[in-house]
């Protein structure tokens, strides 16, 4: 497909479980961020990548938060001990151009539950 | 207005009319900005952007102000259909990084048939 997909669309964890949330960038794509939108708020910057280094992770809310981008492609968002604050949409967008503020394709978001 | 809570900012509007949508942004040295459309179960989709260096950008059918002395930015979409509904954001690029963006609290525009 020619846009930035996640999969699952739909997570149920229970408290405690470990979850790995994908995001496959458009083919090409240099950048790449993640962020969490809580119900009813704006997305929130969690982290960056360019290319295969994780430029910036000053929005992971804590350890339990850990991204990865090994081949600069495919990434993953693992949350560990999942807590029911960590409920929320967790978007990943992608951009052409390294630190690309503008153009960012935003893929249809996880929606993460947590029991 | 302000939302609380899980209250976004509501607008509601007959089709064929125009809409706008404001937005208050918080930090001076933001020097681009832009507005995104998310309909429901879809992420963010880019509208239109601006950088700070201008005051009104046109687009098809919409056009974005930035009033930098009040930090106040608007979207204003001409003869609204009912495929504008949807909840707005702005988002800011603040000085200091070229990449992160902070993104306004929303507001839903529901257009009447």
């Amino acid at each position: 497909g020619a846009g930035v997909s996640q999969s699952p669309r739909y997570k149920v964890a229970k408290r405690g479980q470990d979850v790995a949330l994908r995001c496959d960038p458009i083919s090409g794509h240099v950048s790449l961020f993640w962020y969490q939108q809580a119900l009813g708020q704006g997305p929130e910057f969690l982290t960056y990548f360019q290319n295969e280094a994780q430029l910036d992770k000053s929005g992971l809310p804590s350890d339990r938060f850990f991204a990865e981008r090994p081949e600069g492609s495919v990434s993953t968002l693992k949350i560990q001990r999942t807590q029911q604050e960590d409920s929320a949409v967790y978007l990943c967008a992608s951009s052409l151009v390294p630190g690309g503020a503008y153009e960012q394709y935003f893929g249809p978001g996880t929606r993460l539950t947590v029991t | 207005g302000e939302s609380v809570g899980l209250h976004l900012p509501t607008l509601s509007v007959q089709e064929g009319d125009n809409s706008i949508i404001n937005c208050a942004y918080s930090n001076s040295a933001s020097d681009y900005f832009i507005w995104y459309k998310q309909e429901s179960g879809k992420g963010p989709q880019f509208i239109i952007d601006i950088r700070s260096n201008m005051d009104k950008r046109q687009g098809q059918r919409v056009t974005v102000l930035l009033n930098k002395t009040v930090k106040h930015l608007s979207l204003q979409i001409a003869a609204t259909q009912p495929g504008d509904s949807a909840v707005y954001f702005c988002a800011e690029n603040s000085g200091g990084s070229n990449y992160k963006l902070t993104f306004g609290k929303g507001t839903l525009l529901t257009v009447n048939p």
